[in-house]
């Protein structure tokens, strides 16, 4: 299976502050991307869908001023939480897809970002 | 839009026993059906998934049933072992969507 690598595994960050969230594919080309956010015990919540070269696509409810998606190169997207309060500590994780595996989604290692 | 519902939410079972998982979606085009565990912590993992043209499909310990009339699917998962304890999540994706919609997800507990 494809593998997907993304860094940092955990964060500690002052209110508002940025804090940038990487997410590669590292043998293999990710046409499109997600990132999910996952609260305790809760299940993944898709947040935006990007696709190379494209802007995001937002689920409704976040907020795209807030959580800046850039997918520029067909190995790599990043999140980056602007002005981080408290509430945005989370889990966050991404996945890709690519059109040779077009079926599966091969998840990153996720990031724990804590806002103090 | 699709929504998954999945139950039980916690399920303990002893080392040994079978555990199953149920989940229903409501996008009748919602073609493809996956399963993925998550241990603590870490992320997801694909465990086995199944297409709407099959009506089960199995690996080893564990199956998946499908039911498209009525638009529910299961996780089947025989002689469980501690290892097998963890959040496991089902979810749906339309032909014509990119993203999967995924259930709530069940901790499995396995006791020994």
């Amino acid at each position: 299976g494809a593998v997907v690598s993304q860094h940092p595994s955990r964060v500690i960050c002052k209110s508002g502050t940025s804090v940038k969230i990487e997410c590669r594919s590292l043998d293999f080309q990710a046409t499109t991307m997600f990132w999910y956010r996952q609260f305790p015990k809760q299940s993944l919540m898709l947040m935006a869908t990007s696709n190379e070269g494209s802007k995001a696509t937002y689920e409704q409810g976040v907020e795209k001023d807030k959580f800046l998606i850039n997918h520029a190169s067909l190995t790599l997207s990043t999140l980056t939480v602007t002005s981080a309060h408290p509430e945005d500590s989370s889990f966050y994780i991404c996945s890709a897809r690519t059109r040779r595996w077009n079926t599966e989604a091969f998840f990153g290692q996720g990031t724990r970002l804590t806002v103090v | 839009g699709e929504n998954v519902e999945q139950h039980p939410s916690t399920l303990s079972v002893q080392e040994g026993d079978s555990a199953v998982i149920k989940c229903t979606y409501s996008d009748s085009a919602s073609n493809y059906f996956p399963w993925y565990k998550q241990e603590l912590g870490k992320r997801p993992q694909l465990i086995i998934d199944i297409r709407s043209n099959v009506g089960e499909k199995k690996d080893q310990r564990i199956a998946v049933t499908l039911n498209k009339t009525a638009k529910h699917f299961s996780l089947h998962i025989t002689e469980t072992q501690p290892e097998d304890s963890a959040v496991y999540f089902c979810a749906a994706r339309t032909s014509l969507g990119q993203n999967f919609v995924f259930g709530p997800g069940t901790r499995l507990s396995v006791l020994p």
